[in-house]
């Protein structure tokens, strides 16, 4: 059971234009989330995180957002840059039996941003 | 800056055989923790150690061991791999729980034949 879903494990876009990688979850105690991005042959990197009591958080050139009644958080990258090209994971965290230390991560996305 | 450092980064190993994978973080760090990654799987939980002293069972424990040797450090073990246990492990620290940023080393790779 996949608690937290990126179903789109792919997307290319143009140098300039604006990327939007998707993230749902399913489990209703998540009130944390995160994406990471990770390059190959190296460890993910913490890139932005919202917690659930906003539906927005900006950072550069990148924003989450988190719409809680949908279960659902997109990022979005503007504008891409060659650089971006990388593996993106959302995350999610919760209260789980009295604690919130686990962190649950989707599949991924590769993000291939063409000059 | 080490950050989280894990180590071997490459291992191949014989079905069967034992092996330890180390890490440790100099950032003074409560909580430490174990994933692999699998192709199309993301990034799974194997065990996690939120205080030093304590341990606890992740997604995917079946198979592995964990120490957590003092604050800095938390270890890995594989008693006999098994070919489903090749993948890429990553060790990760935050300060006290995931409502902090988690850090993750660099990965290990490891090949079970």
């Amino acid at each position: 059971d996949q608690q937290v879903k990126q179903n789109s494990p792919s997307l290319s876009v143009q140098e300039g234009r604006i990327s939007i990688l998707n993230c749902d979850y399913t489990n209703s105690m998540f009130d944390y989330f995160l994406w990471y991005k990770k390059y190959p042959a190296e460890g993910p990197t913490f890139l932005i995180s919202i917690s659930s009591i906003k539906d927005k958080n900006e950072d550069g050139r990148f924003t989450v957002f988190l719409n809680k009644s949908a279960k659902h958080l997109s990022l979005h990258i503007v504008p891409s840059q060659p650089g971006d090209s990388a593996v993106y994971f959302c995350a999610a965290s919760g209260k789980s039996g009295g604690s919130n230390y686990k962190l649950t991560f989707g599949k991924g996305t590769l993000l291939t941003v063409n000059p | 800056n080490a950050g989280v450092t894990q180590t071997p980064k490459f291992q191949v190993l014989k079905t069967g055989q034992s092996m330890t994978l180390q890490c440790a973080q100099d950032m003074n760090h409560n909580s430490m923790y174990w994933y692999r990654q699998d192709p199309g799987m993301g990034l799974r939980l194997i065990y996690y150690s939120a205080s030093e002293g304590t341990t606890d069972k992740g997604e995917v424990p079946n198979g592995y061991n964990v120490s957590r040797l003092n604050k800095r450090e938390f270890s890995l073990r594989l008693e006999s791999a098994a070919p489903s246990q090749t993948s890429v492990y990553f060790c990760a620290s935050s300060a006290t729980g995931s409502r902090n940023t988690i850090y993750f080393g660099e990965g290990s790779w490891l090949t079970v034949v």
